[in-house]
């Protein structure tokens, strides 16, 4: 079935760094969510994108959506320890109503 | 506004026995999912309602697995016999509307392990 692959599967990083977060789809999407879940606990909804090419940011968040709709990225600016957790991508395809195909998610893990 | 219910938390079970988990969705939300998610792996849906009717039940294993939502609220998924892979938290999420565009609302899941 319909696929999305996430990269990397794990990342370290210390306190201050950067961190980014890649998702692929070999299928045009019809829009794509980011979520993220803190150890232990439930997927949390960050944003959505829906248009070719849109950049949204949240503080320290940025998000992209590929010009083709088929990526996706999440990039985190200076790293805090509350960042820490499993960031998903969830895609949409057109003609299959609100079903999500979520990633395997990037782990994310910030040392002080 | 109270968020998704789930129960019980944690279920610990027996290979071969049968386990039930409870979902109550944000009030009003029109549409509710189950997730299967296996440790170390992204959500999967198995069985998606929109009020009482069946959207989407594509990768739910029907021969052992069972979900309803009579009255188009609270749901119930059912797993008759367990199997040791059966072992992962099974997430409740609602939304408003049945579209692309709705954000999923989440519950705490249900852990379970299959001994």
């Amino acid at each position: 079935g319909q696929q999305v692959m996430q990269i990397p599967q794990y990342q370290h990083v210390q306190e201050g760094e950067d961190f980014t977060t890649y998702c692929n789809s070999s299928t045009t999407l019809s829009n794509i969510q980011w979520y993220k879940q803190r150890p232990g606990g439930h997927p949390v909804f960050l944003i959505q994108l829906v248009k070719s090419g849109e950049v949204k940011k949240q503080k320290r968040l940025t998000f992209q959506f590929g010009e083709a709709k088929k990526n996706s990225s999440l990039h985190i600016t200076a790293t805090q320890t509350t960042d820490v957790g499993t960031y998903f991508c969830a895609a949409s395809l057109y003609n299959q109503g609100g079903k999500l195909i979520f990633g395997q998610g990037t782990e994310l893990s910030v040392k002080p | 506004e109270a968020g998704v219910a789930q129960s019980p938390r944690y279920k610990i079970i027996e290979k071969r026995q049968s386990v039930a988990f409870w979902c109550n969705p944000i009030s009003g939300h029109a549409t509710l999912y189950w997730y299967q998610q296996i440790l170390g792996q992204g959500p999967k849906l198995l069985i998606q309602f929109q009020n009482n009717g069946v959207v989407d039940d594509s990768q739910l294993p029907k021969d052992r697995f069972s979900a309803e939502r009579l009255k188009g609220v609270d749901s119930t998924l059912k797993i008759q016999p367990a199997k040791l892979e059966d072992s992962a938290v099974y997430l409740c999420a609602s939304t408003l509307g049945s579209g692309r565009a709705d954000t999923q609302y989440f519950g705490p899941g249900t852990r379970l392990t299959v001994l």
